[in-house]
């Protein structure tokens, strides 16, 4: 049971690189989620998606963008690094608003 | 807006005895709530959830959750902790009408020493 997957699990880039993390979900799932999370900050979300085709801003969505390519996949892009996105993202899946969410193991970038 | 308030950073307690960590939470009309586990280098797992009906929730591992709606409250329980259940604990919400994600606190650190 693959669940939710993302990867890469760690990355270093420098400031100015552009990078994109990649979340699939193998639970037929219509909504998609990138949160990051921080000391004492909890969990922010970036960018959701309700649905196939859609895609909207979270709490904290400067600096991102992000693709639902298909129902499975979700990317986030880091269109030009800043040590500001030092973080840890995880991609998140759930059936709807209100279903339980479930999470990818996360990804750990580090901005240099 | 929904919000969420976990107002202890830590909560140690001893194996054997009771554990409590507290949420209260702010949301426009009825909530949906949830309660997540984290443990080192993983992500969240689902713990347990209320919905609608029986105000105490029971969960994995144990665990069980009481829904107050006067006091907005939903405090995470259990009757005896585990070393294993050491971990940071977080508390979500989303209201119960209308498409809404969910708002999550910023994390309860559990340490249950032995």
């Amino acid at each position: 049971n693959a669940g939710v997957t993302q990867t890469p699990k760690f990355q270093v880039l420098k400031t100015g690189q552009s990078m994109t993390l990649q979340c699939a979900q193998d639970m037929n799932h219509n909504s998609m989620y990138w949160y990051r999370q921080d000391p004492g900050m909890g969990l922010r979300l970036i960018y959701y998606s309700a649905s196939e085709g859609t895609t909207d801003k979270g709490e904290v969505p400067n600096g991102y963008n992000v693709s639902r390519l298909n129902k499975r996949e979700f990317s986030l892009r880091l269109e030009s690094a800043a040590p500001s996105q030092t973080s840890v993202y995880f991609c998140a899946s759930s059936w709807d608003r209100g279903n339980t969410i479930y999470f990818g193991e996360g990804s750990w970038l580090t901005v240099v | 807006a929904q919000s969420v308030a976990q107002p202890e950073d830590q909560v140690n307690v001893a194996e054997g005895n009771p554990l409590t960590v507290k949420c209260t939470y702010s949301v426009s009309g009825n909530p949906y709530l949830f309660w997540y586990v984290q443990y080192p280098n993983r992500g969240l797992q689902f713990l347990l959830k209320y919905i609608t009906g029986d105000n105490l929730v029971k969960g994995s591992y144990g665990f069980e959750a009481e829904f107050n709606k006067s006091q907005t409250s939903f405090h995470l329980k259990k009757p005896s902790a585990l070393v294993s259940d050491s971990a940071l604990y977080f508390c979500a919400v989303s209201p119960y009408s209308g498409y809404s994600t969910l708002t999550f606190g910023k994390g309860t650190m559990l340490l249950v020493s032995p």
